[in-house]
């Protein structure tokens, strides 16, 4: 079984510019999630699809970072304009359904904000 | 709010030591608690869980259990390896509040030969 696919792993971008992420999470898995994990802390759920609906996105900056999955299958995350505080590894998760699921990994991307 | 706080890193240990990471949590409702590992250039990977009070999860020689009376879910593992050089993570899932999952901020494990 194929896992979470992420891309880029890595990104290099300037702060004021755009940049944005892909997922790809496993096959039949109707729940996704994205995830802030700045260099020594634990991750941060930025937002939560059930298939193409928001379950929750309250910890998303909703000034800057925006994120779609409009087919419920892959999904986007943007960030436009990047602050040099925006320098993490975002993660994509993903699990068969909301509740007691496991959540699968991606590898993540790192995002590099100069 | 739900919070994880875990022991601070990094931990350094011979091999064969005993290990025990902290973790303690806050939670408003009753949680499902979590241990997730990271290795060296690998995705956070699923450890352990316990999904109630008193529950007990292994794998690999890991466990922790769930201590609802101390807010606590302690790994432990009686000899390590090289091998479990990696992060690890304290986490926990609130199903009635949206599915929240929160994570302590880590623990690097380091062990020497």
């Amino acid at each position: 079984e194929a896992g979470v696919a992420q891309s880029p792993r890595y990104k290099i971008i300037e702060k004021r510019q755009s940049v944005a992420f892909w997922c790809n999470p496993i096959s039949g898995h109707a729940t996704l999630y994205w995830y802030q994990q700045i260099l020594g802390q634990g991750p941060k759920l930025l937002i939560q699809f059930q298939n193409n609906g928001v379950v929750d996105d309250s910890q998303l900056p909703k000034d800057r970072f925006s994120a779609e999955r409009l087919k419920g299958v892959d999904s986007t995350l943007k960030i436009q304009p990047a602050k040099l505080e925006d320098s993490a590894v975002y993660l994509c998760a993903s699990s068969l359904n909301q509740g007691g699921y496991e959540q699968y990994f991606g590898p993540g991307t790192r995002l590099t904000v100069t | 709010g739900n919070s994880v706080t875990q022991m601070e890193g990094p931990v350094t240990l011979s091999e064969e030591a005993f290990l025990t990471i902290n973790c303690t949590y806050t939670a408003t409702g009753y949680p499902s608690l979590f241990w997730y590992v990271q290795y060296p250039g690998e995705g956070l990977q699923l450890l352990l869980k316990a999904t109630k009070a008193d529950d007990k999860g292994s794998n690999k020689g890991f466990e922790a259990t769930y201590r609802k009376e101390t807010t606590s879910f302690h790994l432990e593992k009686g000899s390590v390896q090289v091998s479990d050089s990696a992060v690890y993570f304290c986490a926990l899932r609130d199903l009635y509040n949206n599915n929240d999952m929160r994570f302590g901020a880590g623990t690097r494990l380091t062990v020497k030969p």
